[in-house]
This record gives structure tokens, C-alpha cells and sequence, in this order.
């Protein structure tokens, strides 16, 4: 066990709909981070949080959104699900901004 | 943006062979961080290695700032060895990871 939990595991949704992914950082760390993994584009960067507030945003998408909570746990919100938001999701947190991260398992999400 | 790449794309090893993988990127960076994914798609934090060597057990990892490469070392394969060996670079203050697109290692028996 990495310290990140993320649920769920697995995600298997049609085409059009809403999915809310969850991410609870190791504890003691204030940055988490979202990226996406697909077949043809790699390990991608989507978006971070640093205690609450937003700080960098990669290539995400507009229908794609995030939030980090005071408790500092965060979900990232996908909305007008496409079959190419098909890909593996995960969140890693750091203790300080440039810090070594820590991943969490991921989610995998299947748009069907 | 930085260019992260790695070498070889693949790599077959016989059990108990030793090997390298190649990191180079094209600017300089605050982080440098070498990942492990495993088959069932887990992402394993390896090393944080900004620059300089470090070792742990049968793996290690050297990173030479200044000539804008990283290597890590696999020695003794183990078929757990197996997966995707990504290394991943920090360039900005806050900590965005830009990865290379990895080396696909199989390890037989």
C-alpha cells in the first residue's frame, strides 16, 4: 500500500455520462496530482493541487474538471464521457511541490 | 516543453542478466524520479534522484545532471523484474512530472 488511495478501481460507463473519481493523499502530504494514462498518449498530466488551491493544469480537457477538499482529498469529475476518455487515471501526491511523488493504484476507466 | 526520452523501447532478458536503461532529457531539471509498472498497471515509485547514484538492492539508479541523462541499473533479473520502466522529469516549481514513454521489459526464465 502506496499511503494514495484511490476508488474506485475500476469504472465501466456508457458514453454521454458523469463519473467522479476519488483520491485520498498519504498523510502529511499537501499536493496531489492527476494524470492519465492511455494507449496512444502516454502518461499524461492533467492537473494539481496544492492545499486546497490550484496550481498547474496540464492538457485537460474542458469537460474534465477537479477539486481538492480542506480535508485534502480530491476528485476529479469527468462529464461528456467519450469512448477515448477510455484510460487508466491516476492521482500521486508529494509532501512539497517537486517532491518525490507516491502513486496511487489507479482507476481504470472503460466508456463504452 | 522538456523532451523526455528513453531507451531501448524493449527489452528481452534471460534471468539472472543484467541491464541498462537510458534517460536523457533535454533541459535541466529540479527532479528526476525512475518509476516501476508493474503488470497489473501499479506505478512504483523507484527513485527520486535529482542527481548523483543510489542503490536499492538489485536496483540502482545514476543520474548526471550536468550531461542531461539518468541510467538505471537492473542486475540479476528476476521475472517480478517485468514491466514498464518509466523515468519522469520535474522542470517547473510545482512538481509537474513529464514522463518519457518508457521501456517495456520481459524477463523469462
Amino acid at each position: 500500500d502506496s499511503g494514495v488511495t484511490q476508488t474506485p478501481k475500476h469504472l465501466i460507463t456508457a458514453t454521454g455520462q458523469r463519473v467522479t473519481l476519488r483520491c485520498s493523499p498519504r498523510s502529511g502530504d499537501l499536493s496531489v496530482y492527476w494524470y492519465q494514462q492511455s494507449l496512444d498518449q502516454g502518461l499524461q498530466f492533467l492537473i494539481q493541487y496544492y492545499n486546497g488551491e490550484e496550481r498547474a493544469k496540464g492538457n485537460i480537457l474542458e469537460r474534465f474538471s477537479a477539486q481538492q477538499f480542506p480535508d485534502l482529498h480530491s476528485e476529479l469529475n469527468l462529464s461528456s464521457l467519450e469512448l477515448g476518455d477510455s484510460a487508466l487515471y491516476f492521482c500521486a501526491s508529494s509532501v512539497e511541490s517537486g517532491g518525490g511523488y507516491t502513486f496511487g493504484s489507479g482507476t481504470r476507466l472503460t466508456v463504452v | 516543453g522538456i523532451q523526455v526520452e528513453q531507451s531501448p523501447p524493449d527489452l528481452i532478458l534471460q534471468e539472472g542478466a543484467n541491464s541498462t536503461l537510458r534517460c536523457n532529457f533535454s533541459d535541466s531539471v529540479n527532479n528526476l524520479q525512475w518509476f516501476h509498472q508493474n503488470p497489473w498497471g501499479q506505478l512504483i515509485n523507484l527513485f527520486y534522484i535529482p542527481s548523483g547514484t543510489k542503490q536499492n538492492g538489485r536496483l540502482s539508479a545514476t543520474t548526471v545532471a550536468t550531461e542531461r541523462y539518468s541510467l538505471l541499473y537492473i542486475s540479476s533479473s528476476q521475472t517480478t523484474d517485468s514491466g514498464v520502466y518509466f523515468c519522469a522529469a520535474v522542470t517547473d516549481s510545482w512538481g509537474k512530472l513529464q514522463f518519457g514513454a518508457g521501456t517495456q521489459v520481459v524477463v523469462t526464465p
